[in-house]
């Protein structure tokens, strides 16, 4: 079955730069790769996705670049905020309904101001 | 948060006591899904329905069932809790007017099984 890794774990940026989190899949039949955003005891929140028929996708501050040769996608936020602070998943799935999303274990971004 | 509520939002509960876990959504959305979330494991899907009535399995279902007997309401049940069931499990729905691989999650029940 699909297998998600995400990479880094942790990752502590300045207010105001730029921070990228990557995953890598291994089931080359997923074409559907959201990203959430997980603040501290609350649910995931949806905050942009990408589909196999698309490269990039852009909404603000956040965009993703999805490589389906290499099996890769990236999440990457520019100007960071202090409430960009979070635990932020990637995931992956068939583009289908009743399709599980296959998550990574999570990136612990904290941005400092 | 797409209409959707979960409760009890906190449970501690004893090994071997049997226990429901309610999500409710207000949008008539086809798709419910119940996940588990552990550290070191990100979220995993226990079961999801797709209709009244008509639920299938996820990758960690032994231990859970689940019933829907209205669109609005989807039951998870720990027959007879376990301490390995200790978790944060969220719901999540997709499809009114909404991509139906799209998921959307509620805000997370925290159950302690002791």
């Amino acid at each position: 079955g699909e297998n998600v890794e995400q990479h880094p774990s942790t990752l502590s940026v300045q207010e105001g730069d730029s921070a990228v989190i990557k995953c890598t899949y291994s089931d080359s039949a997923s074409n559907y790769f959201p990203w959430y955003k997980q603040e501290l005891g609350k649910g995931p929140q949806l905050i942009i996705d990408i589909r196999s028929n698309v490269g990039e996708k852009k909404d603000q501050r956040i965009a993703v670049t999805l490589n389906k040769t290499a099996k890769h996608f990236s999440l990457h936020i520019t100007e960071t905020q202090p409430e960009d602070s979070a635990v932020y998943f990637c995931a992956a799935s068939k583009e289908q309904a009743g399709t599980a999303l296959i998550f990574g274990k999570g990136t612990t971004l904290s941005v400092s101001s | 948060d797409a209409g959707i509520t979960q409760s009890p939002r906190h449970k501690v509960t004893e090994t071997g006591t049997p226990v429901t876990l309610r999500c409710h959504q207000t949008e008539n959305h086809r798709y419910m899904y119940w996940y588990r979330q552990d550290p070191g494991h990100g979220l995993r899907l226990i079961h999801y329905s797709y209709g009244v009535k008509d639920t299938d399995k996820g990758e960690v279902s032994d231990g859970y069932s689940v019933s829907r007997s209205k669109t609005e309401d989807f039951l998870l049940t720990l027959e007879s809790a376990t301490s390995s069931q200790t978790s944060v499990y969220f719901c999540a729905i997709s499809g009114q007017g909404i991509p139906t691989d799209t998921q959307y999650f509620g805000p997370g029940t925290r159950l302690t099984v002791l």
